[in-house]
């Protein structure tokens, strides 16, 4: 079965620190995404891509980065580490041409930055 | 900034009983989407409706949509504990690029 899967599921790692988070899909979908969720504000979108060299910003970008060198896999980076990335991280992702239709979505990675 | 809002924020019920949960946004839409969320694990897409549908079922689900007011509903009739879950909604719309964007949901507690 298809399917979308993010590793590590739980990080922790240290303030200044580079670290990436991974996101496998086997939907053969063109598009994918990252959001973090916090509390009090739901999902926010981080970054996207509609296809294999294609990323975009989202809303909530800064200190975030992303490469998309195959349809499967949307790796997110972390360029130093923040407290204020202490979030619980997911990768989504859709078929079609633009990110309005349903979001298949992974499982998650929480991560802390002491 | 958020599209879509929920009401209530949280919601407790008994097994059996119907769940009702709103959705409101600002700018016009292409789809409304609800999408349910167990503790600890990724959103399940549940249902989409379309600017142009103004209900929708699935199974237990009820989704109306009201343009003309900017909302939404998601209806659960006969609950049960594993409806115990965050609903949100997400919607589509040009003013955010064809992309979605997520309300912050309503945390649903069904008590056996």
């Amino acid at each position: 079965d298809a399917e979308i899967t993010q590793s590590p599921r739980h990080k922790i790692t240290e303030t200044g620190r580079q670290v990436t988070l991974a996101c496998h899909q086997t939907w053969n979908h063109n598009n994918m995404f990252w959001y973090r969720q916090d509390l009090g504000h739901g999902l926010r979108l981080i970054h996207y891509s509609y296809g294999v060299q294609d990323t975009n910003k989202g809303e909530v970008s800064d200190g975030y980065s992303v490469s998309r060198s195959n349809t499967e896999d949307l790796p997110l980076t972390l360029e130093s580490a923040a407290s204020s990335q202490t979030s619980v991280y997911f990768c989504a992702s859709s078929r079609g041409a633009n990110g309005g239709n349903e979001q298949f979505f992974g499982p998650g990675t929480r991560l802390t930055v002491l | 900034s958020q599209q879509g809002e929920e009401d209530p924020q949280a919601l407790s019920i008994q097994e059996g009983e119907n769940a009702t949960m709103n959705c409101s946004y600002k700018t016009s839409i292409n789809n409304l989407q609800w999408y349910r969320q167990n503790s600890g694990r990724g959103l399940v897409h549940l249902i989409l409706i379309r600017s142009n549908e103004r209900e929708k079922h699935s199974g237990r689900l009820r989704v109306t949509l009201d343009t003309s007011k900017k909302s939404s509903s998601l209806l659960i009739t006969a609950s049960r504990a594993a409806d115990t879950a965050s609903y949100f909604c997400a919607t589509d719309s040009k003013a955010a690029g064809n992309k979605l964007t997520f309300g912050g949901g309503t945390r649903v507690l069904v008590k056996p």
